[in-house]
């Protein structure tokens, strides 16, 4: 079975700053990664995902994450955050010989932008 | 709005009460899942519907749960005799291929 781990439960950074979330992941068998995203009292929105090709992928709002396979990583990033921002980001997987696509997440990190 | 709807947003039960919600999907969108989702957690899967067959639920999904998918467009999710263990947002997302679209949750409180 595969697992998620967000090694940092939050993360405060000044406005403008760079930040790293870091995700780690365990699995048997090859994976597709993802990053959500999740405002107070609302649902899940995609940043952006990996299937295949391209380690580094590109997402919404200026985020991106590079997949490492050796490292079992999949780090999001952002060069500049802003107070918008702020929000539980969440790192998931879901295992390729898994016909449902069913999402296996981490438990979430917070980040907190401040001014 | 084309999103997925969730109904209601918020649910104050007695324990023991049972309770139903309703989860409207993107019409196009051929599966359909629910995760819960307990206070500082990440979601956990429950069970998943392509069109109106259920193909997969979780040991999460205790005999009290039970969810359905009448004609393949959208689900409801009742639990039975409800606990206070079984306060938690209650998600619902639908899919075609790798897409999932999250709804705003049902957030149920037991008292």
């Amino acid at each position: 079975a595969q697992s998620v781990t967000q090694l940092d439960s939050q993360v405060p950074v000044f406005e403008e700053a760079p930040v790293e979330l870091r995700c780690n992941y365990s699995s048997s068998v090859s994976v597709y990664l993802f990053w959500y995203v999740q405002y107070p009292n609302q649902g899940l929105q995609l940043l952006l995902k990996y299937l295949s090709g391209s380690t580094l992928v590109k997402g919404i709002n200026g985020f991106e994450a590079e997949f490492n396979k050796s490292q079992t990583s999949f780090h999001l990033r952002k060069p500049s955050v802003h107070i918008s921002d702020t929000a539980e980001y969440f790192c998931a997987v879901s295992e390729r010989n898994n016909a449902g696509n069913m999402l296996t997440f981490g438990g979430g990190t917070r980040l907190m932008v401040k001014p | 709005d084309t999103g997925v709807s969730q109904d209601p947003r918020h649910k104050i039960t007695k324990r023991g009460q049972n309770v139903t919600f309703r989860c409207d999907p993107i019409s196009e969108h051929n599966r359909l899942y629910w995760y819960r989702q307990t206070l500082g957690q990440g979601p956990e899967f429950l069970t998943y519907f392509q069109n109106e067959a259920q193909l997969e639920k979780s040991r999460l999904l205790s005999d009290r749960f039970s969810a359905e998918r009448p004609k393949g467009s959208f689900s409801t999710l009742e639990i039975q005799r409800t606990e206070q263990g079984d306060s938690a947002m209650y998600l619902c997302a639908s899919s075609f291929g790798f897409g999932y679209t999250f709804g705003s949750g049902t957030r149920l409180t037991v008292v």
